[in-house]
């Protein structure tokens, strides 16, 4: 069935380090790939998308890698702050007429300063 | 501008009791998602709404769960009956209209529905 999974359910850096946060997806369809933000008590929050036709984006601080061979996801946040503990999602829009997303469970990325 | 609106943002409700919960999309917006989070897990897609339609709802249950997305007004996720298992974080999220750029999904900061 369609799942995203996320290997690692818990990370905790030090403040300065960088965070790599990985993901897996099983649906070959997926075109589009996005990484949200959750902060306790909040609604997700964008950070960075993908498309199937790129392997790399950067953006502020972060950089998404999609490797479409193994299925797999990353997001790299430079230079962790504490402002970056919270709850990361990726996320998989399978295309189509639905548009819908399929989130994974989530990664915790706690900041020790 | 006003990003993606959801109101209440907390609902109690007892067992057995009806609870309505409304979004208002971005402006511009045409595009309503409904996705419900339980502790500790992700979101789970639940309904894709334009208006005055419903285009996608794999994700919701076969009974009690209804939504609608008027031509005036908010988008409504109706819950009749609720259950305790109904007890979750309820998030809508908004898109532009099709032949945008980016699929993005804004989301609003979400209704935290407890059933007692």
């Amino acid at each position: 069935g369609e799942s995203v999974g996320l290997h690692l359910p818990t990370l905790s850096v030090q403040e300065g380090d960088n965070s790599i946060i990985n993901c897996a997806y099983s649906n070959s369809a997926s075109d589009y790939f996005i990484w949200y933000k959750q902060e306790s008590g909040k609604g997700p929050q964008f950070i960075i998308d993908i498309r199937s036709n790129m392997d790399k984006r950067q953006g502020q601080r972060v950089t998404v890698l999609l490797n479409k061979t193994v299925k797999h996801l990353s997001l790299q946040i430079a230079a962790t702050q504490p402002g970056d503990s919270a709850v990361y999602f990726c996320a998989e829009n399978v295309g189509g007429a639905t548009n819908k997303l399929i989130f994974g469970t989530g990664t915790l990325l706690a900041v020790q300063p | 501008n006003a990003g993606v609106m959801q109101n209440p943002r907390h609902l109690v409700r007892r067992r057995g009791q009806e609870a309505r919960l409304r979004c208002s999309p971005m402006k511009g917006h045409s595009h309503v998602y409904w996705y419900r989070q339980l502790p500790e897990e992700g979101l789970k897609f639940m309904v894709y709404l334009q208006k005055e339609n419903i285009i996608d709802e794999s994700g919701m249950p076969k009974e009690r769960f209804s939504a609608e997305f008027p031509k005036e007004g908010p988008s409504i996720l109706r819950i009749q009956q609720v259950v305790r298992g109904d007890s979750a974080a309820y998030f809508c999220a908004s898109s532009p209209p099709t032949g945008m750029v980016s699929y993005e999904q804004y989301f609003g900061p979400g209704t935290r529905l407890t059933v007692t």
